[in-house]
């Protein structure tokens, strides 16, 4: 089956630190990418959906200017969390597709701890 | 706003009980009810459902979908340790002329004991 990396799986960093997070399609070139942030014991929340070569489309209440998504190829997307605060502490997962559907495979996530 | 709601929220039962997890959804445009299941870290696909009555299995899991009264359950039967897990349930539901997204439910939390 295909694959979605992410990296790196975990992160702890200090508070006001930007952080940038990969997410890669291994095996197959990604037309859409999803990022999605999911905190303890909650359930996946989409945060932005981007399609290479195109700026992200962000859901309502996600700051554009505070998480930065480029996806500047078809097998790679990055989500820069900036200035990071103790709230954004949370486990970003990505989503890869192939097509303009949103069902596509997910990357293992990655665990952001701020101090 | 798209809505999905799972049931129960929690839920323990005995090595080979049978369990059933319910997810309701009120969305526009549906287009597809997905089934997944979360341990430590990412969620791993379980079923994609788009039509009424056609039940999907796969080995002790089995799916089905109701479009009329917008439901879909999940059946796991003979339960073991190992499918203790999150089981969410997500409708893609792609807003007109957008890019489509999965609305994801809060999940079921699912512990199998000896």
């Amino acid at each position: 089956g295909a694959v979605v990396s992410q990296h790196p799986s975990r992160v702890i960093c200090k508070s006001g630190t930007s952080v940038k997070i990969e997410c890669r399609s291994l095996d197959f070139q990604a037309t859409t990418m999803f990022w999605y942030r999911q905190f303890p014991k909650q359930s996946l929340m989409l945060m932005a959906t981007s399609n290479e070569g195109s700026k992200a489309t962000y859901e309502q209440g996600v700051e554009k200017d505070k998480f930065l998504i480029n996806h500047a190829s078809l097998t790679l997307s990055t989500l820069t969390v900036t200035s990071a605060h103790p709230e954004d502490s949370s486990f970003y997962i990505c989503s890869a597709s192939r097509l303009a559907g949103a069902t596509g495979f997910f990357g293992p996530g990655t665990r952001l701890t701020v101090l | 706003e798209d809505k999905v709601v799972q049931s129960p929220l929690s839920l323990v039962v005995h090595e080979g009980d049978t369990v059933t997890l319910n997810c309701s959804y009120e969305v526009t445009n549906f287009r597809s009810l997905l089934w997944y299941k979360q341990e430590k870290k990412a969620p791993t696909f379980l079923f994609m459902l788009t039509s009424s009555g056609i039940e999907k299995k796969s080995g002790r899991l089995s799916s089905i979908l109701d479009k009329k009264e917008l439901f879909s359950i999940l059946n796991i039967t003979a339960t073991q340790t190992g499918d203790s897990a999150v089981y969410l349930c997500a409708v893609e539901a792609p807003p007109t002329g957008t890019a489509s997204k999965l609305t994801f439910g809060t999940g079921t939390r699912l512990q199998v004991t000896l």
